[in-house]
This record gives C-alpha cells, structure tokens and sequence, in this order.
C-alpha cells in the first residue's frame, strides 16, 4: 500500500472549517483514500474514503487532486469534539483481507 | 448493529498469569483485525483474520496467541508477558478490505 505523509499538527477555532492534507505520491490507480480518527484513548472511527472524485457525507468532504497525488479532509465547522488524531491511509479497496497500516497522523486540535 | 465490543476494559495482568481478550462483532464481517497501540503512537497491525483463518502475523511474539473460533468472535490469549507489553489493543472488523469498525480498547498494563 502507498505510503502517506501528513503534517503532525494542526489548529483550528472552533465553528471554522479545518483542512487536514494528505500526500500519496505513490498511489496506485486501484487504491482508495481512506481518512480515520481518533479521540483520546478511543478506538479509530472511520469518517470517509475515495477512489478519484471529491466526496462528502455527514461528517466530513474529501478532496482529491486530479492526479490523485495529494489529498484534503475538510469539517466544514470544527468543533471541540473534533479535536483528535486524523489518519490518512491508502489501500486497495475490496478484496481479500489486507493490512490497514495507520502513519503517524495529524493532531488536530480545535481551540475556543 | 454497527459494533464491535471488546472485553475487558482495563487488564492488569502478572507477567507468569495467562489472560484472554475478547472481540466481539455481529456486522457478518469476515475480516477481523488486533492492533497494540503504545501511547503517542499510531496503532500496529498485529494480525488479520480473513474468513475465520489467520492470514496476516506481523512478526508477533508467540506470547500473543490469536483465536478466532467463529465468524462473530476473534480471541488474543496472552501468556508470559513483559511489562514493555502493556498497551491499548484494539480490536477491529471489515467487510472483505473496506472500511473497518474499531473497538474501544483493552487497555492492558502487565505488573
């Protein structure tokens, strides 16, 4: 699976959209973004994945560059409950079983 | 039933006793996961069961003994363990390699 780079840490205030960044240089054309997070000493939640077009659902956006080489997890209104450690992993999609490899993440904390 | 449970909670073990995790999960996942996770840190695959048969072992040490004796359950037997072994485990599930559900965590310390 592609290898991801993401700034350790990052603010926002609270109610602005935070913009988390995710470079994959090396991904490959059957490989997904997919983004997870994880509150203080809570199991990993998953928030959203994609292949090439932008996404959005309840909880979050992502966007995909054209070439598929960089990555943003947008909250459109950050709250407090939102600060956490935010995970960019890339892995082919479907299939049998494979590895779910977490990088070092990104701390976001949402400040008052 | 979007779940997966992990027992116990918390788990002081001593380093001669032999203990077990439990994960539980009624999603019809057939990919189940066990993560450690040391604090500051991002969690480590330690293995994946793929339709009940364990089909990814990180290089873990034979302390660690993983069992899945159903599609719902995925069991981790600890024996003769270091204190450099306590930490968060994680249990997790998926529908073949897509998105994966988490537990909340057996946070263990070994004494």
């Amino acid at each position: 699976d592609a290898k991801t780079t993401q700034p350790p840490s990052m603010d926002c205030a609270e109610g602005r959209a935070a913009n988390l960044p995710c470079n994959h240089s090396t991904i490959s054309g059957n490989e997904y973004v997919y983004w997870y997070r994880q509150i203080h000493s809570q199991g990993p939640q998953y928030i959203i994945h994609g292949l090439k077009n932008n996404e959005t659902n309840e909880m979050a956006s992502l966007i995909i560059t054209e070439d598929r080489k960089s990555s943003t997890l947008i909250l459109p209104h950050a709250t407090l409950r939102d600060t956490a450690v935010y995970y960019c992993i890339v892995r082919v999609g479907y299939g049998s079983a494979r590895q779910l490899t977490f990088g070092s993440g990104t701390q976001l904390t949402v400040l008052p | 039933d979007t779940e997966v449970t992990q027992t116990p909670k918390h788990l002081v073990m001593g380093m001669t006793n032999k203990k077990s995790l439990k994960c539980e999960q009624h999603m019809g996942h057939r990919a189940m996961y066990w993560y450690k996770q040391k604090a500051k840190k991002p969690p480590e695959l330690m293995f994946v069961y793929s339709y009940e048969k364990l089909s990814i072992n990180e290089s873990v040490p034979s302390r660690f003994s993983p069992e899945c004796p159903n599609s719902s359950l995925l069991n981790l037997h600890l024996h003769a363990l270091q204190p450099e072994d306590s930490a968060l485990y994680l249990c997790a599930s998926s529908q073949d390699a897509g998105i994966a559900f988490f537990g909340q965590g057996t946070r263990l310390t070994v004494v």
